[in-house]
């Protein structure tokens, strides 16, 4: 299985901040990558699909890079609403898909 | 909109049985690959099985093979999760998901999920 690390596990921001956060792929998986956003007690929600495209109806201030190994998904001008847990996905071992452990945004 | 709605969790005992289901809305059911993700409490999250729409190729997660089975009946929008042999490792909120694009796959949109209570 591909394994996907986070960095870091939790970290807390203030309004108007930009975050970034990164995730690692145990292998090459070019930009096999998606983000997504999970609130408390709510689903998972796609942010970033292809390591840097926008999902519809995202907010344009979420941002994603990367390929290959390596991969951050950006937050500038942080919202109080962005509180939540980011997750990376790989989906280039599809069906087999693994995701990070996950990445809990505090506001400050 | 498009919609998925999970159902039949619930507190089993382990080595027991439970079978959830999700219903999809909003979209043509029959043409989505579809996927069973959980998330045990406070953890991350865990692909556990997807079917093609057709139901021609079906996958499980190592942790579930062989105890659990993935179905669908498109005829009634409809997805399956059979879950034999339960563990205390089980307990999870299950999640449905949609397969939507091509490379990359991803998942969208996820239901809210049903709650897995395996103990004694």
């Amino acid at each position: 299985d591909i394994q996907m690390t986070q960095s870091p596990s939790s970290l807390s921001a203030s309004v108007g901040d930009r975050v970034t956060i990164t995730c690692r792929a145990s292998q090459d998986i070019k930009t096999y990558l998606n983000w997504y956003q999970q609130k408390p007690g709510t689903a998972p929600k796609l942010l970033i699909y292809d390591a840097s495209r926008l999902q519809s109806g995202a907010p344009s201030r979420f941002s994603g890079s990367g390929s290959g190994t390596d991969f951050t998904l950006s937050i500038t001008g942080l919202l109080p609403e962005d509180r939540a847990t980011y997750y990376c996905q790989q989906s280039y071992n599809t069906p087999r898909t693994t995701f990070g452990q996950g990445t809990r945004l505090e506001i400050k | 909109e498009v919609r998925l709605a999970e159902s039949g969790g619930g507190l089993v005992k382990p080595g027991g049985s439970l079978r959830l289901s999700c219903e999809g809305s909003g979209f043509i059911f029959s043409s989505y690959n579809m996927y069973w993700v959980r998330q045990a409490p406070g953890k991350g999250l865990e692909w556990v099985s997807s079917i093609s729409s057709g139901s021609d190729f079906i996958y499980y997660a190592d942790s579930v093979r062989g105890r659990f089975t993935i179905s669908r009946d498109n005829t009634k929008n409809s997805l399956f999760l059979q879950m034999n042999n339960l563990r205390d490792e089980d307990s999870a909120l299950y999640y449905c998901a949609r397969e939507v694009g091509t490379s990359p796959h991803r998942f969208d949109p996820w239901g809210q999920g049903t709650l897995v209570i395996v103990s004694s």
